[in-house]
C-alpha cells in the first residue's frame, strides 16, 4: 500500500528550540498537507500545496512556522522558535487532485511534546 | 456556527446494531464530502467519499448526502468493536482556485460486545 512518510514519529524539545518535520508524499499525489491536531481544536490546517507551490497557510502562525516543499519528495514544517503551545499532533496528508478533490492519505503524525 | 458540525458522543451501539452518525455544515456551496476514521493514538483514514445527493454504500458502510438540507451521514451496518473509533466529517468546496476541506471535531463511537 503505498502511505505517507513522517517523521520523526515522536518528538520533545525545550521551549525556543527549532523543530522541522518531514513528510514524503505518495508518489503521483499533487497536493500537500500540513495538519495541527488537538484535542481543543480538531485538525486545523496550517498549510497546503499543490504542485509544490503554496496555496494556503492562512492558519499558520507566521512568525514562528513555515513550510517548504523543496522537491515532490518532501515536504518540511519548521517551527522556530517553538513554544509550549505548540503541543500537538501535526499530520501530513497528500491527495490527487483532478478538478475534484478525492480525498487524502493522512501520514502517521509527529507529536510534538514542547516542554 | 461551525463550518461542520458533529456531535461529539460518545455514540454507544451493542455489537450487531446499526451506528448513524450525523453531519452538519454551513457552507452551501460545498461540493464533496468525506467520512475520515480515526483510532485512538492513529491517524484518520478515508473511508466513505460522496459528492452528490442520495446514498453511496460499501459493504457495511453508507453515506447519506441531502445538500438541500445541508447534511450528511454514516452509517455503519452490523456494528463491530472494531468500528469503536472517532469518525470524522469533512466537507470540500473549490473556490478561487483552490480547494478548502473543513474537518468536524469528530463523533466518538462505542460498540459494546
Amino acid at each position: 500500500d503505498a502511505r505517507v512518510t513522517q517523521t520523526p514519529r515522536d518528538k520533545v524539545t525545550e521551549m525556543g528550540q527549532e523543530v522541522t518535520m518531514r513528510c514524503q508524499p505518495i508518489l503521483g499525489h499533487n497536493t500537500v498537507f500540513w495538519y495541527r491536531q488537538t484535542m481543543m481544536q480538531g485538525l486545523e490546517l496550517l498549510a497546503y500545496f499543490r504542485n509544490r507551490a503554496p496555496l494556503d497557510d492562512s492558519g499558520m502562525p507566521k512568525d514562528r512556522f513555515s513550510a517548504e516543499m523543496p522537491d515532490a519528495t518532501l515536504a518540511t514544517l519548521k517551527i522556530q522558535p517553538s513554544e509550549p503551545r505548540d503541543s500537538a499532533v501535526y499530520f501530513c496528508a497528500s491527495g490527487l487532485e483532478q478538478g475534484n478533490n478525492y480525498g487524502y492519505t493522512f501520514g502517521s503524525g509527529t507529536r510534538l511534546t514542547v516542554v | 456556527q461551525k463550518e461542520v458540525e458533529q456531535n461529539s458522543g460518545p455514540l454507544s451501539v451493542p455489537e450487531g446494531a446499526i451506528a448513524s452518525l450525523n453531519c452538519t455544515y454551513s457552507d452551501r456551496v460545498s461540493q464533496s464530502f468525506f467520512w475520515y476514521r480515526q483510532y485512538s493514538g492513529k491517524s484518520p483514514e478515508l473511508i466513505m467519499s460522496i459528492y452528490s445527493n442520495g446514498d453511496k454504500e460499501d459493504g457495511r458502510f453508507t453515506a447519506q448526502l441531502n445538500k438541500a438540507s445541508q447534511y450528511v451521514s454514516l452509517l455503519i451496518r452490523d456494528s463491530q468493536p472494531s468500528d469503536s473509533a472517532t469518525y470524522l466529517c469533512a466537507v470540500n468546496r473549490y473556490s478561487g482556485g483552490y480547494q478548502k476541506v473543513t474537518f468536524g471535531t469528530g463523533t466518538k463511537l462505542q460498540v459494546i460486545p
